[in-house]
């Protein structure tokens, strides 16, 4: 059964770095499928973020792209989210989880809530 | 990017009704939507994948429907466990985007 676990600080000061982490287990991240982050304002919706495929390419939201970077430690079966220079607006809960084209997102994490405050 | 609009905002239905929602993409998805379920403290679940295939486990008073840029879910007979928020994401062009959501509630 495959299972995504993010983690990470609950709050961020404003101007610094978000750092998450997605530990996967019961799936290899290097079999395929995308492997992205989505997050949710508090009572808002949904916002892809960015995702990664292992065979090297990295996929960014235009309106985030400065900002981001995505990378995986295959090793450890791991994939990991930075997002600088955060303000408020990037208060959200964040999602790990595994997509594709053709079957959508079909594995989520529980989420992790991120509070940028000072 | 391709815009994803949802309708109506909000649907207030009774238990045993038939829910008929209701999502646009600005320009041709190609079968490639998808929609959500969320609940209050939970992540997301995957309901319909390729506009009309249930995904594992989803019951089959969901339905998905649609092609090009107009698609609907269809609840065909609400039951207590179905009053929640519900999205449509399209995976055609990147970047992946969202409908803002409509929420069913309890009438």
């Amino acid at each position: 059964q495959v299972q995504l676990q993010e983690s990470g600080p609950g709050l961020v000061k404003p101007s610094e770095t978000l750092s998450l982490t997605c530990a996967v287990s019961g799936y290899s991240i290097t079999n395929g499928y995308f492997w992205g982050w989505i997050r949710q304002p508090p009572g808002k919706g949904l916002e892809w973020i960015a995702t990664i495929y292992l065979s090297g390419s990295s996929y960014y939201n235009p309106s985030l792209k400065s900002r981001l970077t995505i990378s995986a430690d295959t090793p450890k079966n791991e994939f990991s989210l930075k997002l600088s220079s955060v303000t408020a607006a990037d208060t959200a809960v964040y999602y790990c989880a595994r997509h594709s084209y053709n079957y959508g997102v079909d594995y989520w994490g529980q989420g992790t809530l991120v509070t940028v405050s000072s | 990017e391709i815009v994803m609009t949802q309708s109506p905002a909000t649907l207030s239905m009774s238990p045993g009704e038939r829910a008929t929602l209701s999502c646009r993409a600005s320009q041709s998805v190609n079968s490639r939507l998808a929609w959500y379920q969320q609940k209050p403290g939970q992540p997301p679940r995957l309901l319909i994948y390729g506009t009309s295939t249930r995904a594992t486990g989803i019951p089959a008073r969901f339905s998905g429907s649609g092609s090009g840029t107009e698609f609907t879910l269809t609840i065909s007979s609400l039951q207590s466990e179905d009053f929640a928020v519900y999205y449509c994401q399209q995976s055609d062009n990147w970047p992946l985007t969202f409908g803002g959501g409509t929420r069913v509630e309890i009438k």
